[in-house]
Parts: C-alpha cells; structure tokens; sequence
C-alpha cells in the first residue's frame, strides 16, 4: 500500500461548488503539506502543518483552507471554487529527523482537479 | 527571499547520450539544495539532495549533481541516459536551519529518444 494517498484523485467539478481533497498518510510523519502544480510554474505551497494544532499559511493560501484531523490526515478545502483554480494538487510529508531544513519530503500520486 | 530558476523548460536527448539539466538559485541565507523526479502521473520522489561537505552528490538511477556556491548553480547531470529517464525534474531549495520548506524551480521535461 502507498504511504501518502490523495482522494479523490480526479475531480471536475463547477464555480462556486465547495469541495474537499484528502490526504493520509501511514509514514507516521508529523510534517504534512499541500501544493498546486501548474504547467510552467512547478509546485507551490498552499498551507503546511509540523503538527495537529500547527497550520501555516503557504505562498499561495488564498482561496483554500486546511484541516488537520490527526497525525496521519490533512484535508484541503476550496470554499467557492473558481476556474484558475483548475491544477494538480500534491499532498507531502516529512520527518524532521535531520538537520533543519534537510528532511526528504514524500508526495502522494496527486488529484487532478478541473473546475469549470 | 528565495528562488529557483530551471534555464530549460524541456531537453531533448538520445538514449545512451549524456544530459545535464540546469539550476540556478537565489538565496541571502545558507541553504539545502534538492532534485526531484516526478514520473508521468505519478508523484515526486526524491533523486538527491546536498546538504553540507563534497560538492558533487550523487543520487538515485545514475544521476549526480554539482552545488558551485560561487555560480549559485546546482545542475543535474547523467552521462548515459535511458528511455526510462523520461520524465520531469524539479530542482528546490530550503533555508537550512528553517521549516522544511521548499520552493520548487518551474521544471524540466527530460525527453529521451530510442
């Protein structure tokens, strides 16, 4: 089984609708993130966690929200969907076993979400 | 503040020739430098990183990669590629000492061709 799954992993969906993308994770990591990877654009952070009552805002935080559940969940919400909005989305983790700054992050298979 | 820039959007190769992707940063800070490798349709994983010591690092699948502090470059190198090498390479960068934060370059698309 993978350590880091996304659900749903394809999603179309229309303006204004709420939805949810869910991440777990059995790593056991204390680390979640959550990214938007754009063609030309690579990935960038929408909201990171280091534990269950530790959420920061990312580079790119507006429109989205975030719960984090437990340890092993991380959920990322999109209040009123709008289609810039339209991207893969990538859950990770990471242990800070290391050197700060040096953990390997782990990503899941990503959801790809349409919104139209 | 930090940034990565990738100079290729996508690079071109014939199998069995040698291939370098490159990657310049921007950074006031000391920083942890990483490449990945996101397959298609897949997630990122993991091909190296350099955190301190030798400059040249070697990672997963015969890749390696050199940091030049002085030409803030940290450029991905194989000398013989395969087929299966088709893939898309991000470079990163974190503050050391920092998060775990990482900002991503916009990506290479390593085309190898039979």
């Amino acid at each position: 089984d993978a350590d880091v799954t996304q659900t749903p992993r394809n999603r179309i969906t229309k303006t204004g609708k709420r939805i949810m993308l869910e991440c777990s994770q059995t790593k056991g990591h204390d680390r979640m993130y959550w990214y938007r990877q754009d063609p030309g654009l690579g990935l960038r952070l929408i909201y990171y966690s280091f534990d269950v009552k530790d959420i920061n805002k990312g580079e790119i935080s507006d429109g989205y929200s975030v719960s984090r559940q437990a340890q092993a969940k991380f959920s990322l919400s999109l209040e009123s969907a709008i289609p810039n909005q339209t991207a893969l989305y990538f859950c990770a983790t990471s242990d800070p076993g290391g050197a700060g700054g040096a953990d390997e992050q782990f990503f899941g298979p990503g959801t790809r979400l349409t919104v139209l | 503040a930090q940034s990565v820039t990738q100079l290729d959007s996508q690079v071109p190769v014939f199998e069995e020739a040698p291939v370098e992707l490159r990657c310049n940063y921007s950074s006031s800070v000391s920083v942890y430098l990483f490449w990945y490798v996101q397959y298609p349709n897949q997630g990122l994983q993991l091909l190296l990183k350099y955190l301190s010591g030798s400059t040249l690092v070697k990672g997963i699948n015969g890749f390696e990669a050199e940091f030049n502090k002085s030409q803030t470059s940290f450029h991905l190198r194989k000398p013989s590629v395969h087929i299966s090498d088709t893939a898309e390479y991000f470079c990163a960068v974190s503050e050391s000492g920092n998060t775990g934060k990482l900002i991503f370059g916009q990506g290479t698309t390593l085309q190898v061709k039979p």
